[in-house]
């Protein structure tokens, strides 16, 4: 099973909501990442988890405020974006570093995010 | 940093061959990814290279040469759902960290 699911598919918010996106894996990967893609551009990474413990922010703004409760889990709370902030938003996983195919990424389904 | 780059888009025929290339510069390096994204979906995992030479799977063939910097991504028999970007990712720098740096992508459009 390499299976990553995301919740929701889609999220329209004003600038004023609060929002959260959920993410998921049973493959045992103690590494969760979270990405921001705009349409065209490849994936830019923005939190890094490493055993539930965030071990990278790429000085993403504080409006997006990432969560791991478990192993298994990783939030994303979102909370007075701009516009601009309108992208998909992908989780993905991974072991936590090896060598090999062990370090490959598996990426959710994303959430279409759009905030008017 | 890293420096990834790829062709923005490419065209090819139904049944034909394609060869997507990629460049790199880092430090470090410690293995190339190659994903395949659809529009408005996830990325998916088709190969990954960290030593010299082709890896077969399939239509798809991925190669790695370290010492020039160089992979590409080889399609045989396009079909028609081949149509999707092609996104090359470089795993290196930050002192050989297991996090890839993906490329700009390549739109690879299959036509009858």
């Amino acid at each position: 099973d390499t299976e990553v699911t995301q919740t929701p598919k889609h999220l329209v918010m004003g600038m004023t909501n609060k929002k959260s996106l959920k993410c998921e894996q049973h493959m045992g990967h103690r590494a969760m990442y979270w990405y921001k893609q705009k349409a065209k551009k490849p994936p830019e990474l923005m939190f890094v988890y490493s055993y539930e413990k965030l071990s990278i922010n790429e000085s993403v703004p504080s409006r997006f405020s990432p969560e791991c409760p478990n192993s298994s889990l990783l939030n994303l709370h979102l909370h007075a974006l701009q516009p601009e902030d309108s992208a998909l938003y992908l989780c993905a996983s991974s072991q936590e570093r090896g060598e090999g195919r062990t370090d490959t990424q598996y990426f959710g389904p994303g959430t279409r995010l759009t905030v008017l | 940093g890293q420096n990834i780059d790829q062709p923005t888009e490419m065209t090819a025929t139904e049944g034909a061959i394609v060869q997507i290339n990629c460049t790199y510069q880092t430090s470090g390096f410690n293995g190339l990814f190659w994903y395949q994204q659809h529009a408005g979906e996830a990325p998916t995992f088709l190969s990954y290279n960290v030593l010299d030479g082709l890896e077969e799977k399939g239509r798809f063939s991925s190669f790695l040469s370290r010492s020039k910097g160089y992979s590409y991504l080889l399609l045989k028999e396009l079909q028609m759902k081949d149509s999707a970007s092609y996104l090359c990712a470089v795993r290196g720098g930050r002192g050989g960290s297991y996090i890839p740096t993906f490329g700009r992508g390549t739109s690879l459009i299959v036509h009858p």
